[in-house]
């Protein structure tokens, strides 16, 4: 069965200091690991979609790294607009396209 | 291009009512799912698609049923609402095959009395 879990639950920065958030993950033949944002009172919005070790994904003050079990989301410089919760999710080979969620990093930055 | 329409935003029923979750998407995507997220958990998948006339139960399927007779509409039924059913509920779709990200709505706020 496939399996993530994210940390931290929360993580409060101030804005300009850089951290990252962690997604480390079980599973049968990845298939593709999602970052995702979801903000308050709205749906997921799509991020990034990483296929194999090594890779690495950018994106304004973001970017996704992938290793064979974990994968990070660094943020530098965050900006108070970049509050929200981070999802990530896993697609394995057995799961017919499902995708499994962790339970989120819920991001605060602070002017 | 609207993407995925969720309707309706906001629903209260009673405990024994049954009601029907709209969700329809104009990405001519043929995977539709629907999730349930619960307070401080992440989403749970319900019932998914992955073309008309195919559905398959996920993770929590339990008191939910859907049907999918045309590409665009994928509707979640509550056949008898029970407390433990309130919830925010996400409708998503994405392309076909495995490394697909999904596209969601802003989801049903449901609450059962």
């Amino acid at each position: 069965e496939d399996q993530v879990t994210q940390s931290p639950e929360a993580l409060r920065l101030q804005e300009g200091e850089s951290s990252s958030l962690n997604c480390s993950y079980t599973v049968s033949g990845l298939r593709g690991l999602f970052w995702y944002r979801q903000d308050p009172g709205k749906g997921p919005e799509f991020l990034f979609t990483l296929y194999s070790a090594g890779e690495e994904k950018e994106k304004e003050r973001l970017k996704a790294t992938l290793t064979k079990k974990e994968s990070f989301l660094h943020i530098t410089a965050p900006k108070p607009e970049d509050s929200a919760t981070y999802l990530c999710a896993v697609q394995g080979a057995t799961n017919a396209g499902k995708s499994t969620f962790g339970d989120g990093t819920t991001l605060t930055v602070k002017p | 291009n609207a993407g995925v329409t969720q309707t309706p935003k906001f629903q209260v029923l009673k405990t024994g009512q049954s009601m029907t979750l709209q969700c329809a998407q104009d990405m001519n995507h043929e995977y539709m799912s629907w999730y349930r997220q619960d307070p401080g958990m992440g989403l749970r998948l319900i019932h998914y698609s992955v073309g008309a006339g195919i559905t398959d139960q996920g993770e929590v399927p339990n008191g939910y049923n859907v049907s999918r007779s045309t590409t665009e509409d994928f509707p979640l039924r509550l056949l008898s609402a029970a407390p433990s059913q309130t919830s925010v509920y996400f409708c998503a779709s994405g392309k076909q095959g495995s490394g697909q990200p999904q596209h969601f709505g802003d989801g049903t706020r449901l609450s059962i009395l």
